[in-house]
């Protein structure tokens, strides 16, 4: 099983700052298998960056991902208030499929 | 306007059984693979397995905690997808989500239901 690892769990940030938000794989994962979750409190999960870099439907420009191998990463350039949210990557590289563990986002 | 609709959650025995149902509208249901994922409380996501699309011949799979106890199925000729859940523990306590793939077969999951509750307990 691929075990992803995302850090930090929990993270804080003024409105205006940029942030950076990282998922780790215990094995490699092809870029093209690496997707990242909205999740808001009490609602379901969003895709919101597919295939690394991707924006999802409707993601503001201002969220960005890259990464390649065991390493990803999920940016927000200027963070807003309605960006408070769980994040989860998400990867296949055979099964099962498996999710990290989650990144809070919390505005100051 | 695509919509999935989970229900069938409750509350139920430790060993019993439940059946999740996820009621799909606006696209060509043959044409995706279907997933289920849960949720415990206050926890992370966890995938539980899928079944892919007519092109592929309905296969299963399953993530490792659930193979042999859940079994995913499809009712093509009424859109709906099935989580038929036998010998149920305490840790399968969770909010259950149905997921489509989006279609590219890059595993992205791009439309998902509200959930449904299932409380396991005595």
């Amino acid at each position: 099983e691929n075990v992803l690892t995302q850090s930090p769990a929990i993270m804080s940030a003024s409105p205006g700052e940029k942030v950076t938000m990282t998922c780790r794989a215990s094995s490699s994962v092809s870029s093209s298998y690496l997707h990242w979750y909205q999740q808001k409190s009490g609602a379901s999960p969003k895709l919101w960056i597919y295939s690394t870099s991707n924006l999802a439907s409707g993601v503001p420009a201002r969220f960005s991902g890259s990464g390649s191998g065991t390493s990803y990463s999920l940016t927000i350039s200027s963070v807003e208030a309605e960006d408070a949210a769980t994040y989860y990557c998400q990867q296949y590289s055979g099964y099962p499929w498996t999710f990290g563990g989650g990144t809070k986002l919390e505005i100051k | 306007e695509v919509k999935l609709v989970e229900s069938g959650g409750g509350l139920v025995q430790p060993g019993g059984s439940l059946r999740l149902s996820c009621a799909t509208s606006g696209f060509t249901f043959t044409d995706y693979y279907m997933s289920w994922v849960r949720q415990p409380p206050g926890k992370a996501l966890e995938w539980l397995g899928f079944i892919r699309n007519k092109a592929n011949g309905y296969t299963t799979e399953y993530s490792a905690s659930v193979k042999g106890r859940f079994t995913i199925s499809r009712d093509n000729s009424q859109s709906i997808l099935y989580l038929q859940m036998n010998t149920l523990r305490a840790e399968d306590s969770a909010t259950y989500y149905c997921a489509r793939e989006r279609g590219n077969y890059d595993y992205a999951m791009d439309y998902w239901g509200q959930g449904t509750s299932v409380t396991v307990s005595s």
